[in-house]
């Protein structure tokens, strides 16, 4: 089985930060891989798709990058309607990463 | 506008069965496959399985396999999630959702979730 490991677990960061969350695969998963957010209570939103393409409607301080193992969600300048939890997934197989929770700081 | 319309929030004992249910409109239902995600209380997502309305076709996450049975009923454009014998570990909240296009898929769109408890 796949593994997809998030950093960090729990983030801490100001209204116009710049944030970056990181998603590891446990063995190559070419750019198959999925952002979402999620605010309590509410279904997931997809975000990014096939690693970098933004959703449509999804704004574009949302981008994602890498392939293989190694990928990352960022949040060019942190708006208050951001702080919630970030899932990546490898939808290739369905796995998702365990969450990470953007708090305000 | 795509919309996935769960059934509403369930409280049962365990040892019950249950069959919770996602309509589909908006869309051709049997044209896009619809999957089922949980998610337990105050933890992540899990994907469970995925089936394809059209030819019935379906896929279940190995975690999964055997303790759930995922079915659609193409006429009336709905997808259900059913549980034989419910144990309190299912207590927990259930999103339908569509990939994008094939099985293996993001999930574009999302049911409202739909909330089973399982408590004696």
């Amino acid at each position: 089985d796949i593994q997809m490991t998030q950093s960090p677990s729990t983030l801490s960061a100001s209204v116009g930060d710049r944030v970056t969350i990181t998603c590891r695969a446990s063995q190559s998963i070419s750019s198959w891989l999925a952002w979402y957010q999620q605010k309590p209570g509410k279904a997931p939103k997809l975000l990014i798709y096939k690693a970098s393409s933004l959703e449509s409607g999804v704004p574009s301080r949302f981008s994602g990058s890498g392939s293989g193992t190694e990928f990352t969600l960022t949040i060019s300048s942190l708006q208050p309607d951001d702080f919630a939890t970030y899932y990546c997934q490898q939808y290739n197989r369905g796995t998702f990463g365990q969450g990470t929770k953007v708090e305000i700081k | 506008e795509v919309q996935l319309v769960q059934s509403g929030a369930e409280v049962k004992k365990p040892g019950e069965s249950l069959k919770i249910s996602c309509k589909g409109s908006g869309y051709s239902f049997t044209s896009y496959w619809i999957g089922w995600v949980r998610q337990m209380p105050g933890k992540g997502l899990e994907w469970m399985g995925i089936i394809y309305p059209g030819d019935s076709d379906t896929r279940y996450s190995p975690s999964f396999q055997g303790q759930v049975t995922i079915s659609a009923d193409k006429s009336i454009s709905t997808a259900y999630l059913q549980w034989s014998s419910l144990k309190a570990s299912d207590t927990a909240m259930y999103y339908c959702a569509r990939p994008k296009d094939t099985a293996m898929a993001p999930f574009d769109y999302w049911g409202q979730g739909t909330l089973v408890t399982v408590s004696s």
